[in-house]
């Protein structure tokens, strides 16, 4: 099955920097990458999404990046501000057999200090 | 609108208690799922429903049977549970279960087995 690796684990900036979390995947088969966020009591929020036949994509101050070669994709915040604090979560959705199946990450602790 | 509704927010229940957790969407969405996550960890996927049928159990305890009365409903019974289920429980909905299909989480449902 599919086995989704992300890290850092948390990560701590200043206001106004950038953040970038990193994910890899093992299924060559996904092809939907989601990136959630969720804050603390909260259910989790789709923020960004990337389809394997993207190799970028941006939203405002979120980007996302996907290399189908290397299996790995990276979400990118710019100009940080503390309310993105919060657990971020990277999943992959394999397609085949796995319909409906989200792998998620184990999930990024951002704090944005003031 | 990507509302998924669930109820209730908060539940407290003896481990030989029966209650049910419940769900609703409008969106219609054909694909319907049940997560569970615990304190600091990735939600983890517990049955799919898709056209109203179960296409997905990740091998749940039979303590937790769901249940899916039409496209829009989706019901989690709980029975005879023990205070390692305490979690919150997240109903989704997609618009299929196809690999690139957008899953949306409801607020969550907090359950505590004392």
């Amino acid at each position: 099955g599919e086995n989704v690796e992300q890290h850092p684990s948390t990560l701590s900036v200043q206001e106004g920097d950038s953040a970038v979390i990193k994910c890899t995947y093992s299924d060559s088969a996904s092809n939907y990458f989601p990136w959630y966020k969720q804050e603390l009591g909260k259910r989790p929020q789709l923020i960004i999404d990337i389809r394997s036949n993207v190799g970028e994509k941006k939203d405002q101050r979120i980007a996302v990046t996907l290399n189908k070669t290397a299996k790995h994709f990276s979400l990118h915040i710019t100009e940080t501000q503390p309310e993105d604090s919060a657990v971020y979560f990277c999943a992959a959705n394999a397609g085949g057999t796995s319909y409906g199946k989200l792998t998620f990450g184990q999930g990024t602790i951002l704090t944005v200090h003031p | 609108d990507t509302e998924v509704t669930q109820t209730p927010k908060h539940l407290v229940m003896g481990m030989t208690n029966k209650k049910s957790l419940k769900c609703e969407q409008h969106m219609g969405h054909r694909a319907m799922y049940w997560y569970k996550q615990k304190a600091k960890k990735p939600p983890e996927l517990m049955f799919v429903y898709s056209y109203e049928k179960l296409s997905i159990n990740e091998s749940v305890p039979s303590r937790f049977s769901p249940e899916c009365p039409n496209s829009s409903l989706l019901n989690l019974h709980l029975h005879a549970l023990q205070p390692e289920d305490s979690a919150l429980y997240l109903c989704a909905s997609s618009q299929a279960t196809g690999s690139r299909n957008t899953i949306y989480f409801g607020e969550g449902s907090w359950l505590t087995v004392v």
